[in-house]
């Protein structure tokens, strides 16, 4: 499968604890791009990223939220200390370059408890 | 700030043509994109309009007027397979990498 690929599908958290989402960008996409969904509401950006560096991350929560994508491996959001209102689909998108269209992932659905 | 408006909900006939709207308003504009997502799947890239003008694949056609702030896209021959959430995206030239989303049209085809 040569698409983006997250994991896990499904992440059950209880209030407090750290959140781990693993995106793996398409094969020859450099450029990742994380979107959170709330339900019945549309997705919003929170992060883009190249390779070991974070481009723009205008859209992530200031607090408790960081993401990073290595020279090795996947990229990763981190959630520190759960709440409730961060139960959300979030998205992960690659592409072969800036303004190219996005390719989606599956995405990871976090529940807190 | 950018401002993206869509139908909440459409509703359609198996064979039927039906066109969803988007308008926009933003700073600048680098891109207009038109994804397709089933319940608890991933957004599929359907189309990309940068140009005033009609671009067609297939089944699907997208249109986009710059000066208007407005774009549709024309899905022709409808599927029950295409019921789904249809949504609008916008690029800016102030940020190129983020997209925008509108909320999303649910578009439910009928036999």
């Amino acid at each position: 499968n040569a698409g983006v690929m997250q994991n896990p599908r499904h992440l059950v958290r209880r209030r407090g604890q750290e959140a781990r989402l693993r995106c793996s960008p398409m094969k020859g996409h450099s450029h990742v791009y994380w979107y959170r969904q709330l339900p019945e509401e549309g997705l919003k950006f929170m992060v883009y990223l190249q390779k070991e560096n974070i481009i723009d991350e205008s859209g992530m929560p200031k607090e408790r939220f960081s993401a990073e994508f290595p020279k090795e491996g996947p990229s990763i959001l981190r959630i520190q200390q759960v709440v409730r209102g961060d139960s959300a689909a979030y998205f992960c998108a690659s592409s072969i370059q800036e303004n190219q269209p996005q390719h989606f992932g599956d995405g990871t659905r976090l529940s807190i408890l | 700030g950018q401002n993206i408006d869509q139908p909440t909900e459409m509703t359609a006939t198996e064979g039927a043509i039906v066109q969803i709207n988007c308008t926009y308003q933003t700073s600048g504009f680098n891109g207009l994109f038109w994804y397709q997502q089933h319940a608890g799947e991933a957004p599929t890239f359907l189309s990309y309009n940068v140009l005033d003008g009609l671009e067609e694949k297939g089944r699907f056609s997208s249109f986009l007027s710059r000066s208007k702030g407005y774009s549709y896209l024309l899905l022709k021959e409808l599927q029950m397979k295409d019921s789904a959430s249809y949504l609008c995206a916008v690029s800016d030239s102030g940020s190129a990498r983020q997209l925008t989303f509108g909320s999303g049209t649910q578009l439910t085809v009928l036999p």
